[in-house]
């Protein structure tokens, strides 16, 4: 299995400034995600993070509000730009783990860095 | 559109009763399925997949689930629960169409009474 360490796990943030979250895995994976979990809701991907390419993003996410990078494939960083109250959630990063021969395999988490934007 | 359907939003279980938490999806492809159970503060663990094969999965915690094509269901099962098991249950869905990124149901809250 994958460990992934997310930093900050919590932060309180103003209006109008940019956060930016970094997300470490213990070994090079291929595909890392980003998903935007609001207050009592469930997870919604902003992002796939493929080293090497831009991000590919989801309906209704764009790059100027959360730029990401991926310099890497044991890295990824996802930042939230020009913060409003909307912007409060958990975002956690995740990574495939995907099995010899190509098939698909589960998605580790991490344990999300949660943000509230005043 | 695909869509993963999770009906129930919150239930009570008795420790020690059986608890079954519903999941429906739709989907065009063969889907891959999974249950992740998100306890208060914590990061999402995964509890069981299914890709394909014995359509009853086993999983972690005791925890069991049945994919039931006709029905377009997964629903989870655990026969006896026990306090512990308090928390929020995600069913997920993908397919590789979809570049492998999962489709979320809006989750089960499950609160467990002594």
């Amino acid at each position: 299995s994958a460990v992934i360490s997310q930093k900050p796990s919590r932060d309180i943030c103003q209006r109008g400034t940019s956060l930016t979250i970094q997300c470490q895995v213990d070994s090079q994976v291929t595909m890392m995600f980003w998903y935007r979990q609001q207050p009592g809701q469930s997870l919604t991907l902003i992002a796939t993070a493929n080293q090497g390419s831009e991000a590919t993003y989801e309906s209704g996410f764009v790059i100027d509000k959360f730029p990401i990078s991926r310099p890497n494939l044991t890295f990824s960083t996802l930042t939230v730009s020009n913060m409003s109250p909307e912007d409060s959630s958990i975002y956690l990063c995740s990574v495939e783990n995907r099995l010899a021969g190509g098939e698909s395999g589960e998605l580790f988490f991490g344990e999300g860095s949660r943000l509230t934007v005043l | 559109a695909q869509s993963v359907t999770q009906p129930d939003i919150h239930i009570t279980v008795s420790e020690g009763a059986s608890l079954e938490l519903r999941c429906n999806y739709s989907y065009g492809a063969t889907p891959y399925l999974f249950w992740y159970v998100q306890s208060p503060g914590q990061g999402l663990q995964l509890l069981l997949k299914y890709f394909s094969g014995d359509t009853l999965v086993q999983g972690i915690k005791g925890f069991e689930a049945e994919f039931k094509r006709s029905q377009s269901s997964f629903n989870l099962r655990k026969p006896s629960v026990h306090w512990s098991d308090a928390a929020e249950y995600f069913c997920a869905v993908g397919d590789l169409n979809s570049g492998y990124a999962l489709n979320f149901g809006k989750g089960t809250s499950l609160l467990v009474t002594p």
